[in-house]
């Protein structure tokens, strides 16, 4: 079946440097979607990628789609201690027997040293 | 506008006991989904439901039951609870079932002993 994998599971950073988190799955997808989770919180929506190559930005966050749709990235620049969280990537199956199944990757877990 | 409402927040059971959860959501959406989280394995779907009158299992449905009362109401029964059933539990809906994003409720923190 589909897999996603997300590494590295933890990254611990000091305020200030930037955080990158790497998404791949086994099988080519429709879309991606990225979601955080606060600590004892419940994940929210950040953004959904649906091109190939496609890159997208919010603020200090860039999300990169990659060419062959099986893969992504979540950057941050100069993280803050806001960015502390969980950081799960989602991918759509395109097609066989992955076609229409969301998948969560196992989430990276970021935590910032002020 | 609430969004998701899930209860209850926290529940304690003993292996054996059953429960429901409930969950409801108030943006007229189709979709409908029940997970858990586990430490280091993410969000596994246990049952979904596509539209009113339809559910359909995910990955990890045995020991699971849903039921699609409504358009609003998506409830997670388990009729047994087992030690394995330790986790965190989270509704989800969204206006489609296909690539649509996703929003959660708060997560129901289950503890079977």
């Amino acid at each position: 079946g589909q897999q996603v994998m997300q590494i590295p599971q933890y990254q611990h950073v000091q305020e200030g440097e930037d955080f990158t988190t790497y998404c791949n799955s086994s099988t080519t997808l429709s879309n991606i979607q990225w979601y955080k989770q606060r600590p004892g919180g419940h994940p929210v929506f950040l953004i959904q990628l649906v091109k190939s190559g496609e890159v997208k930005k919010q603020k200090r966050l860039t999300f990169q789609f990659g060419e062959a749709k099986k893969n992504s990235s979540l950057h941050i620049t100069a993280t803050q201690t806001t960015d502390v969280g969980t950081y799960f990537c989602a991918g759509l199956g395109a097609g066989g027997t992955s076609y229409g199944k969301l998948t969560f990757g196992q989430g990276t877990i970021l935590t910032v040293h002020p | 506008n609430a969004g998701v409402t899930q209860t209850p927040k926290f529940q304690v059971l003993k292996t054996g006991q059953s429960m429901t959860l409930q969950c409801a959501q108030d943006m007229n959406h189709n979709s409908m989904y029940w997970y858990r989280q586990d430490p280091g394995m993410g969000l596994r779907l246990i049952y979904y439901s596509a539209s009113e009158g339809t559910t359909d299992k995910g990955e990890v449905p045995n020991g699971y039951n849903v039921s699609r009362l409504n358009k609003r109401e998506f409830s997670l029964r388990l009729e047994s609870a087992a030690p394995s059933q330790t986790s965190v539990y989270f509704c989800a809906s969204s206006e489609a079932l296909l690539g649509d994003r996703k929003y959660f409720g708060a997560g129901t923190r289950l503890s079977v002993l």
